[in-house]
């Protein structure tokens, strides 16, 4: 079975901070993602990578940036975190080739105050 | 942009009884998929139909897709209180490469 991880599942920061979420597969897909998802407005992509080092902008990259440095690991990074950046940060990875079922981490819900 | 709508935002049925979601789209697809997501957890892949395909059946999950209406549905037959979740389709671009555009869901709750 497809194992997603997220390295926390709550988290608190203050604002301004600087927030690293990690994700972590074990099944070698190329594919990785992070959404966040708010209430009413479902499942937002921010970024996904479909292989090390590459990364694409999603539909709201704003104030987020990436990392890929090992195929299993994605990294979700909030330069300076903004209450309006509370949320459920949700990670998911797929296999190549084409659009495939994604399988998601259990999320980490954040909280910026 | 939001590719997919569901419809209808919330469903509260009896043990037992049918569930229908309904999915609206707005583009061209390669496939449509339904997860299911409880609460405060991530989302789980159910099924997965082809632009090609238009019915597809998993146990108690039965999912049709009419391309010329840019619609889909998804039935759950014989529901259990174990059921209750919210429901959410995703849509694959015929050159979107790997990515998904997720709609904003149905909640479903079965009532025991």
């Amino acid at each position: 079975d497809v194992k997603v991880t997220q390295s926390s599942r709550y988290l608190v920061k203050r604002t301004g901070e600087k927030v690293f979420l990690e994700c972590v597969q074990d099944m070698d897909h190329e594919n990785m993602f992070w959404y966040r998802q708010d209430p009413g407005l479902g499942l937002r992509l921010i970024y996904f990578s479909y292989d090390v080092k590459m990364k694409e902008k999603g539909d709201i990259p704003e104030g987020y940036s990436v990392s890929r440095e090992k195929k299993e690991r994605f990294s979700l990074i909030l330069e300076s975190a903004s209450t309006n950046q509370t949320s459920m940060y949700l990670c998911a990875s797929s296999p190549d080739p084409g659009t495939r079922e994604q399988y998601f981490g259990p999320g980490t819900r954040l909280t910026v105050t | 942009s939001q590719q997919g709508e569901e419809d209808p935002q919330a469903l509260s049925i009896q043990e037992g009884e049918n569930a229908t979601m309904n999915c609206s789209y707005k583009t061209s697809i390669n496939n449509l998929q339904w997860y299911r997501q409880n609460s405060g957890r991530g989302l789980v892949h159910l099924i997965l139909i082809r632009s090609n395909e238009r019915e597809k059946h998993s146990g108690r999950l039965r999912v049709t897709l009419d391309t010329s209406k840019k619609s889909s549905s998804l039935l759950i037959t014989a529901s259990r209180a174990a059921d209750t979740a919210s429901y959410f389709c995703a849509t694959g671009l015929p050159y979107g490469g790997s990515r998904l555009t997720f709609g904003e869901g149905t909640q479903l709750t079965v009532n025991p």
